[in-house]
């Protein structure tokens, strides 16, 4: 299986910050790479995938990038609705597996 | 509009088997493409990924740790539905189902495959 981590576990920041989060694979999966942000008492929404596509209706200050093991979620100016919990995951494989999480707290 | 809803018992007591259904409209598990997975997620843990079954009927498991599960899909009610034998308190999670759509990018060859939908979960404590 590949695993997936994510640094850091959480993160505290402002209104207005620019973030950024990583992944790391164990395995090269190319730019089979999703993230997905989860609000508590909600399911995950996805926000990235392929590595750096923006999902319809996400906002633009959201970016990925990265190819290979390391990629980057951006987040360029911090919105108060951004504080949330981050997941990457890989589709380069099945089983698919997902990172541990990133929290983002104010 | 693509919807997922999950169903099931709240409550289920070590040893016993779980089955929980996800109900699906908007999409057809036949057509090309298409798949459906289960994800769980423990009180304040992070995503797992359980299962899937894919528009021709082939099944992929979680391997870690090994259980038994089995995914299946009954596509007159466009349903999927999980069993997992023998649980035990560990197994206590949030159970998500989702489907996996894909999208192929401009200059590419391969399916980009990503979990586009999501159901709203369902609680499942297990305790005797």
């Amino acid at each position: 299986d590949i695993q997936m981590t994510q640094s850091p576990s959480s993160l505290s920041a402002s209104v207005g910050d620019r973030v950024t989060i990583t992944c790391r694979a164990s395995h090269t999966i190319s730019n089979f790479l999703n993230w997905y942000q989860q609000k508590p008492g909600q399911a995950p929404r996805v926000l990235i995938y392929g590595a750096a596509v923006l999902q319809r209706g996400v906002p633009p200050r959201f970016s990925g990038s990265g190819s290979g093991t390391d990629f980057t979620l951006t987040i360029s100016s911090l919105q108060p609705e951004d504080f949330a919990t981050y997941y990457c995951q890989q589709s380069y494989s099945t089983p698919r597996t997902f990172g541990q999480g990133t929290k983002l707290e104010i | 509009q693509v919807t997922l809803t999950e169903s099931g018992p709240a409550l289920v007591k070590p040893s016993q088997t779980l089955t929980l259904t996800c109900t699906f409209t908007g999409f057809s598990l036949t057509t090309s493409g298409m798949r459906v997975s289960w994800i769980r997620q423990p009180p304040g843990k992070a995503l797992e990924w359980l299962a899937r079954i894919d528009w021709d009927g082939a099944e992929y498991y979680s391997t870690s740790p090994r259980r038994t599960l089995t995914i299946s899909n009954d596509t007159s009610k466009n349903q999927v539905v999980l069993t997992m034998t023998k649980v035990d308190p560990a197994d206590t999670a949030t159970y998500y189902c989702a489907r996996e759509y894909y999208d192929i990018l401009a200059g590419q060859i391969y399916y980009y495959y990503y979990m586009d939908v999501w159901g709203k979960g369902i609680p499942v404590t297990v305790s005797s």
